[in-house]
């Protein structure tokens, strides 16, 4: 099966710019996840949906971060405008369901560069 | 809130020698874990989860909800092994959360 797919690979901006990432889950999979990666971190959750719906988007900077899935497909991740300590790879995942003992699948990530 | 601590940054071993990434949770329910490995310049894949009990590529890890532990392990590491492993925790309420991940290298 085809894997998770995630663009742009590399992105370099200036802050205060825009940026946005697309990611497209594996056929059939309900959930999908947006995590941030600090250099030297562990994968942080911003944002999980369940379909269309938000089920946590708790760490999510709401004032400069936002993300939707529409359709319940292909989701699209955005920060405006972008800061210094955005700097990091940007995960995609996603799963058959939510939570339990489902499998995530990871895309290749994108990694952003705010100079 | 739940929390995963991997309290080892960096972890070297000689190859042949048993192998042990430690992982601390905290969670007031019943938690779902799992073991995630990087190998260089892959994606970020499932190495094990607990519910299935089973041993893969050698490794083993065993949930222990009175110390709160989910220890990765190896009894005779290979240099193949040399990755980058992340604990991971799903609530019941299907949030995740990862630890910030243990570098193992493998010596020859």
């Amino acid at each position: 099966e085809a894997g998770v797919a995630q663009s742009p690979r590399y992105k370099i901006i200036e802050k205060r710019q825009s940026v946005a990432f697309w990611c497209n889950p594996i056929s059939g999979h309900a959930t999908l996840y947006w995590y941030q990666q600090i250099l030297g971190q562990g994968p942080k959750l911003l944002i999980q949906f369940q379909n269309n719906g938000v089920v946590d988007d708790s760490q999510l900077p709401k004032d400069r971060f936002s993300a939707e899935r529409l359709k319940g497909v292909d989701s699209t991740l955005k920060i405006q405008p972008a800061k210094l300590e955005d700097s990091a790879v940007y995960l995609c995942a996603s799963s058959f369901s939510s939570g339990g003992d489902y499998e995530q699948f990871f895309g290749p990530g994108t990694r952003l560069t705010v100079l | 809130a739940q929390r995963v601590t991997q309290p080892e940054k960096l972890l070297s071993v000689f190859k042949g020698a048993p192998v042990e990434l430690k992982c601390n949770y905290s969670y007031s329910g019943s938690p779902e874990l799992f073991w995630y490995v990087q190998y260089s310049r892959q994606r970020l894949q499932l190495l094990l989860r607990h519910i299935s009990r089973e041993s893969i590529k050698g490794f083993t890890a065993d949930l222990n909800k009175g110390e709160t532990s989910f220890h990765l392990k190896k009894p005779f590491a290979q240099e193949e092994d040399s990755a980058m492993y992340y604990c991971a925790l799903n609530t019941n309420a299907g949030k995740s959360t990862f630890g910030d991940g243990t570098t193992l290298t493998v010596k020859p």
